[in-house]
């Protein structure tokens, strides 16, 4: 089965400051990546997917997450946050081919951007 | 973007009775929806995979006749949590996958129903 660890649980930041979130999975075969995240009173929504290709994938908003394979890591990275990121993201990881089906969410990690 | 919804957004019931959850793409076709479950301080769980006219795939441990999916229409999927037990508390999370023209091919999340049996 597989798993998802996100470091940190609670991260408070100035802004401007630089962003960089722990996700680790476990899985034996190849898999899909996910960040999603969640801004106060909002949904969930996707920040960012890695299927396949280059491992450093860019997503919406600044951010981007590289895919290092030998240590099934997957962090995401912000050079310069704002105050608009607090927000609670999650990384996510599924086994192919289904690409969204039989996703597993790892806990969330909640970041906190001071003005 | 693509928007889904979910209803109630809180229900309170007593234990031993069945509660129904809707969820709705509204401005897309969603052939397949997913209903997830947290826990307080959990991650979200899959419990099932709902595909339009056919019946629902449930993961290991989730008990098909408790929690009954049922997805007939392209834009309506319900959960109903049959006799409910205090257990059964939590945040009930649905997520909508579409491909019909427009939107780009993802997972739509609604924003969740909080179920409280007492």
């Amino acid at each position: 089965a597989q798993s998802v660890s996100q470091h940190n649980h609670h991260v408070i930041l100035s802004e401007a400051a630089s962003l960089e979130l722990g996700c680790n999975y476990s899985y034996g075969g190849t898999v899909n990546l996910f960040w999603y995240v969640q801004y106060p009173g909002q949904h969930l929504q996707l920040l960012l997917k890695y299927f396949s290709g280059d491992p450093l994938v860019k997503g919406i908003k600044g951010f981007e997450a590289e895919f290092i394979k030998s240590k099934f890591s997957f962090n995401l990275r912000k050079p310069s946050v704002q105050w608009s990121d607090t927000a609670e993201y999650f990384c996510a990881v599924s086994p192919p081919p289904g690409g969204y089906q039989k996703v597993t969410f790892g806990i969330g990690t909640k970041l906190q951007v001071i003005p | 973007g693509a928007v889904v919804s979910q209803h109630p957004s809180r229900v309170i019931c007593k234990s031993g009775t069945s509660v129904k959850i809707e969820c709705r793409s509204l401005d897309f076709q969603a052939t397949t929806m997913f209903w997830y479950r947290q826990f307080p301080k959990q991650s979200l769980m899959l419990m099932a995979t709902s595909n339009e006219g056919s019946k629902a795939t449930y993961e290991q441990g989730v008990e098909k006749d408790k929690f009954l999916i049922n997805h007939a229409s392209l834009t309506l999927s319900t959960l109903t949590v049959t006799s409910a037990h205090p257990e059964d508390s939590s945040f009930y999370i649905c997520s909508a996958f579409g491909t019909s023209g427009g939107f780009q091919e993802t997972q739509y999340f609604g924003p969740g129903t909080r179920l409280l049996v007492l």
